[in-house]
């Protein structure tokens, strides 16, 4: 089993929609959790931190499920240039290094 | 410009021939990680550095590959006798708990 997994999509959605991913864990023991996002041949950026608590960043909501091990992803009101792959991140054992899933791909359409 | 930098950021090189690439980090990010990603996958990790010294490897780091970083500055990836395997985007990351990591272009490399 991947220390850390994704459903690879894509997901295909109109503008405006209201899309969520999740990503599962499987180290019960993981402390710090992220989504990155990754345009085509580009790098991978932050997009936000996952807290214990949620949080959102104006369109995206990112929560977490200790229990269940999985964070998720929400984005409200899609957007074109939302069309992207999302990374969900994991530290695995110690807080040294980190896990990437691989990915989430999403297409917004017109 | 991520503050990352990768040199170079594509290189071809026939199979059995050694590669080396470079990353210049954010300058005050202590931390510096070597990533590797192939199509259709994320980032795996392969080592990290704290300052100079390379505090872990992956499994994925066979004997082919060192990882460099003297004087806590500029690190460098070798890979020797290239295999068409090795293909990917090797990503450098610099790290810092308050922004996670800070990445750069990347170095593409591909084995003929």
């Amino acid at each position: 089993r991947k220390e850390v997994e994704q459903d690879p999509g894509p997901f295909n959605v109109p503008e405006g929609a209201t899309v969520a991913f999740n990503c599962t864990y499987s180290n019960s023991a993981s402390q710090s959790f992220f989504w990155y996002r990754q345009d085509c041949r580009k790098e991978p950026k932050l997009l936000m931190s996952v807290y214990s608590s949620g949080n959102e960043d104006g369109r995206f909501t990112a929560q977490l499920n200790r229990a269940s091990q999985y964070i998720s992803l929400l984005i409200r009101d899609s957007k074109l240039s939302d069309s992207a792959t999302y990374l969900c991140v994991v530290n695995i054992g110690n807080f040294n290094k980190f896990y990437f899933g691989s990915g989430t791909k999403l297409n917004v359409k017109p | 410009d991520t503050g990352v930098s990768q040199d170079p950021r594509h290189k071809i090189t026939k199979r059995g021939q050694n590669v080396t690439f470079r990353c210049d980090p954010i300058s005050e990010h202590n931390r510096l990680y070597w990533y590797r990603q192939t199509l259709g996958q994320g980032p795996e990790f392969l080592t990290y550095f704290q300052n100079e010294a390379q505090l872990e490897k992956s499994r994925l780091l066979s004997d082919r590959f060192s990882a460099e970083r003297p004087k806590g500055s500029f690190s460098t990836l070798e890979i020797q006798r290239t295999e068409q395997g090795d293909s990917a985007m090797y990503l450098c990351a610099s790290w810092i708990p308050e922004a996670g990591y800070t990445f750069g272009s990347g170095t593409r490399l591909t084995v003929v």
